[in-house]
């Protein structure tokens, strides 16, 4: 059973489509996040939902929109891509996002924007 | 705001060598400190903490308050520890990670 899963595992877009990347886990976890590894292996974090509820919105472009229909899904949809979006995005949950929850991560979607 | 920092980007050893990687931290507060490793094609996983004081496949990292540091240490590296490793702290629900280190472990 996959606790964390993502959809799609790859993604190749030219510049300036819209795109989206879906996000489920069926650990009942009430917390989700999203992170970003970019070509130097950085982690990062862009953000968090607890409960359908943002928490944590880092310093990311107004055209990344996360979307949380229900506690079990965080999906992530980015406007008009840019070169620099070319990154491997993870998805992550935990129990109730306190500091002592561990966090599960996804595999992975690498997404290149031509 | 709170920053980790692995300084080896690669670490190269043979099997059966000791291993340390290093991380540094800074956070003005009391931190939760974490060592995640990504095996190759495997997700990103949690290897140990340090409020558990456990030994994960060998593996301990102690917290030093003083110098700032959770080095990662196992005495007797296996290929299999071969991956991707990364020190993260985490501050209200928020996990910073370090830059990782790939460690290599050649027969």
């Amino acid at each position: 059973d996959t606790a964390v899963s993502q959809t799609p595992k790859y993604l190749v877009t030219q510049m300036g489509n819209d795109k989206s990347i879906k996000c489920e886990q069926n650990l009942g976890h009430d917390t989700m996040y999203w992170y970003k590894q970019d070509s130097k292996k950085f982690l990062k974090i862009m953000f968090s939902y607890n409960n359908k509820e943002l928490i944590i919105n880092e310093t990311v472009p107004n055209r990344f929109s996360p979307k949380s229909p229900d506690k079990a899904h965080l999906n992530l949809h980015i406007n008009s891509l840019e070169l620099g979006d070319s990154a491997v995005y993870f998805c992550a949950s935990s129990l109730s996002g306190s500091s002592t929850d561990t966090q599960y991560f996804g595999p992975g979607t690498r997404l290149t924007v031509l | 705001a709170q920053r980790v920092t692995q300084p080896e980007k690669l670490l190269s050893v043979f099997k059966g060598a000791p291993v340390e990687l290093k991380c540094n931290y800074s956070y003005s507060g009391s931190p939760e400190l974490f060592w995640y490793v990504q095996y190759s094609r495997q997700r990103l996983q949690l290897l140990l903490r340090h409020i558990s004081r456990e030994s994960i496949k060998g593996f301990t990292a102690d917290l030093n308050k003083g110098e700032t540091s959770f080095h990662l240490k196992k005495p007797f590296a296996q290929e299999e520890d071969s991956a991707m490793y990364y020190c993260a702290l985490i501050a209200g629900n928020m996990l910073t990670f370090g830059g990782g280190t790939r460690l290599m472990v050649k027969p």
